[in-house]
């Protein structure tokens, strides 16, 4: 059974940086396009960052040069390195694995979501 | 990027009522069209892809269609537990963009 689980939300300042984990089971994170999805408070869903099974990665225009995409493969784990925060980047982050392993662009799996809260 | 427009932004209805929900793209994005449903507090659910291709274990008063700029979300007997927001998403680019959603309150 395929599972993603969220971590690494919380509350941190304007300029800040948080880094968020997506733990994942039942399959091969390296094999599978990966995506990171946010939605802000009662807004909207928002695509922010793909990794590709062969590496490639593609951002956001609104997070580009501020967030990095990643993945461990020796724990299965996606990452999103978060710099320069701010108040705008606020909401629920959800990581996403695409529908087919050989990549389709269709989020097939859905984590819970972690809260970012960007606030003094 | 390429821009998706959904309308309307939300409606009422009754159970048993048809439903139609729009969603228009900025430029051709062939049939790389999906939408999704999301309840309150939850991850968003994949209902539908390729426009028309129903996702395993969806029920079948789900259904889609369009092409190109223009796609359509119907749910053919509006039951209690499809009361949600409802979003289409593009994946002809790799720069992938959902619609503003569509929130279907009872009426």
């Amino acid at each position: 059974e395929v599972q993603l689980v969220e971590s690494g939300g919380g509350l941190v300042q304007p300029g800040g940086s948080l880094r968020l984990s997506c733990a994942a089971s039942g399959f091969t994170v390296s094999s599978n396009y990966m995506s990171w999805v946010r939605q802000a408070p009662g807004k909207g869903l928002e695509w922010v960052s793909v990794i590709y099974s062969g590496g490639s990665t593609y951002y956001a225009d609104s997070v580009k040069g501020r967030f990095t995409i990643s993945r461990d493969n020796s724990k299965n784990t996606l990452y999103l390195q978060m710099n320069s925060l701010r108040a705008e980047d606020t909401a629920v982050y959800y990581c996403a694995r695409d529908l087919y392993s050989s990549g389709y662009g269709v989020f097939g799996y859905w984590g819970q979501g972690t809260l970012v809260t960007v606030s003094s | 990027a390429i821009r998706m427009t959904q309308s309307p932004s939300s409606l009422s209805a009754s159970t048993g009522d048809r439903v139609t929900i729009t969603c228009r793209a900025s430029q051709g994005i062939s049939s790389y069209l999906a939408w999704y449903q999301q309840k309150p507090g939850k991850a968003p659910k994949l209902l539908i892809y390729a426009a028309s291709t129903l996702q395993s274990g969806v029920p079948s008063r789900f259904s889609g269609s369009g092409s190109g700029t223009d796609f359509t979300l119907t749910i053919s007997c509006l039951q209690s537990e499809d009361f949600a927001t409802y979003y289409c998403q593009q994946y002809y680019s790799y720069l992938l963009t959902f619609g503003g959603g569509t929130k279907v309150e009872i009426k």
